[in-house]
This record gives C-alpha cells, sequence and structure tokens, in this order.
C-alpha cells in the first residue's frame, strides 16, 4: 500500500512570495491533514478535511493561508504572501475515517523563507 | 484543555542501555494516547497506541509504554537501544475534536 505523498519536498522562496503545497493521501482515506512543525517543536494542526469538506480550521492563519481539497482525495495548502516565521516543515496525513483511527504521515514539505 | 508534556529535551544514551522517555499529559477523561517517531528528513511513524484496556502497550521496534493514570503519564520504554533508534520522538493525546495534540519532543541522540 503507498503512504501519504507530498510534493515538493524542499522549497525556498522570498518572503511575501507565494508557495503551494500538494499531499495526496493514502487510497480511501478520507480524512486528511495539514501540519505545521517549526523547528524544535511539535507538529501543530492547520486544517482537517473529511472528504472535501473542512472539519476543523481554527488553527489555520487565513489572512495568508489556504486550503482545497476539491474531490475529496487530492489537497493543496497555499501560503500568500510568505512570512519569514512561516519557515517550518509542512506535513499532510491522513487516516480512513475520523475518530481514533491511526494517522499516516507524510515526508513532509520543508519550506524556507528568506 | 487537554496538553502533552515532554520534559526531555534531549536525552542521549549509549547503545545497549535502557531508555525511558517521560511523556505527561493533561485530559480530562480517558485519554487516547500515541507515541510517534520522526528520524531526519522523514515523516512521523507511529510506535504505539494506547486506547484502553492493558495499561503496558507493545510497540513496533521492541518499544513498549505504560500509561499510569495516578500520574497522568504515559512514557516509553526500550530495554536495549541500538544506533538506529536514534530520531525525535513525540507523544500525542487526542483531543477532544478528535485531532491529534503533539508534545514538543525528545530529541534522542545514541552513542556507541
Amino acid at each position: 500500500e503507498a503512504g501519504v505523498a507530498q510534493s515538493p519536498r524542499y522549497k525556498i522562496i522570498e518572503k511575501r512570495q507565494s508557495v503551494a503545497f500538494w499531499c495526496n493521501p493514502i487510497s480511501g482515506h478520507a480524512t486528511l491533514y495539514w501540519y505545521q512543525q517549526i523547528l524544535g517543536q511539535g507538529p501543530k494542526l492547520l486544517i482537517q478535511f473529511q472528504n472535501n469538506g473542512v472539519v476543523d480550521d481554527s488553527q489555520l492563519p487565513k489572512d495568508r493561508f489556504s486550503a482545497e481539497r476539491l474531490k475529496g482525495v487530492d489537497s493543496t495548502l497555499k501560503i500568500q504572501p510568505a512570512k519569514l516565521e512561516d519557515s517550518a516543515v509542512y506535513l499532510c496525513a491522513s487516516r480512513i475515517q475520523g475518530g481514533t483511527d491511526t494517522q499516516y504521515f507524510g515526508p513532509g514539505t520543508r519550506l524556507t523563507v528568506l | 484543555a487537554q496538553s502533552v508534556t515532554q520534559p526531555d529535551i534531549h536525552i542521549t544514551v549509549s547503545e545497549g542501555a535502557s531508555l525511558e522517555l517521560r511523556c505527561n499529559y493533561s485530559y480530562g477523561a480517558t485519554p487516547y494516547l500515541f507515541w510517534y517517531v520522526q528520524s531526519p528528513g522523514q515523516g512521523l511513524q507511529l510506535l504505539l497506541k494506547y486506547f484502553s484496556g492493558d495499561t503496558l502497550v507493545q510497540g513496533i521496534k521492541g518499544f513498549e509504554a505504560e500509561f499510569k493514570r495516578s500520574q497522568s503519564s504515559f512514557n516509553l520504554r526500550k530495554p536495549s537501544v541500538h544506533w538506529s533508534d536514534a530520531a525525535e520522538y513525540f507523544c500525542a493525546v487526542v483531543t477532544g475534536a478528535n485531532n491529534l495534540f503533539f508534545g514538543t519532543g525528545t530529541r534522542l541522540t545514541v552513542i556507541p
């Protein structure tokens, strides 16, 4: 079974530029998450999707971050415009449904904002 | 509100020595607890989880964890550490919204 795929693996941009990250969850997984992991910290949830609907985006900085999961499969996370403090690893995770099923994580995208 | 504390930022052990990584949680009801490991440049991999039942949980790679309600702890242990265990370890708790709340992590260094 293929795992959670993310691309790109690395991205370097200058502040005020835009950037987008892509995630393909495990086949059949209805729930998808985006996390932000700043160096030296644990992952912090940004947004949770159930199929193509948003379940929780309370921690998403909506003035600059946006995410979508149009067909209930792949998802894209966008930052526009980026700030220096957005430098982090962005992790995507998925699980079959909700509740306490195991979350499976992708390798992450490391973003550096200069 | 639920929270997880990992008091040790960095631990160094010798290969072959035993290991214990601490995790304390704060949660009103019976918590659902997880330990994940993150190797450099990798995503997080689930080591083990506790939902209910037996308080001693066995996981992958020879790890185990014990849930102690009286101490609000869920410490991770391994009797003999291998060099390949060097990584970052995260404890996490399921929140009321059925999401994961992670601790700040403990970085493990293994010396030969």
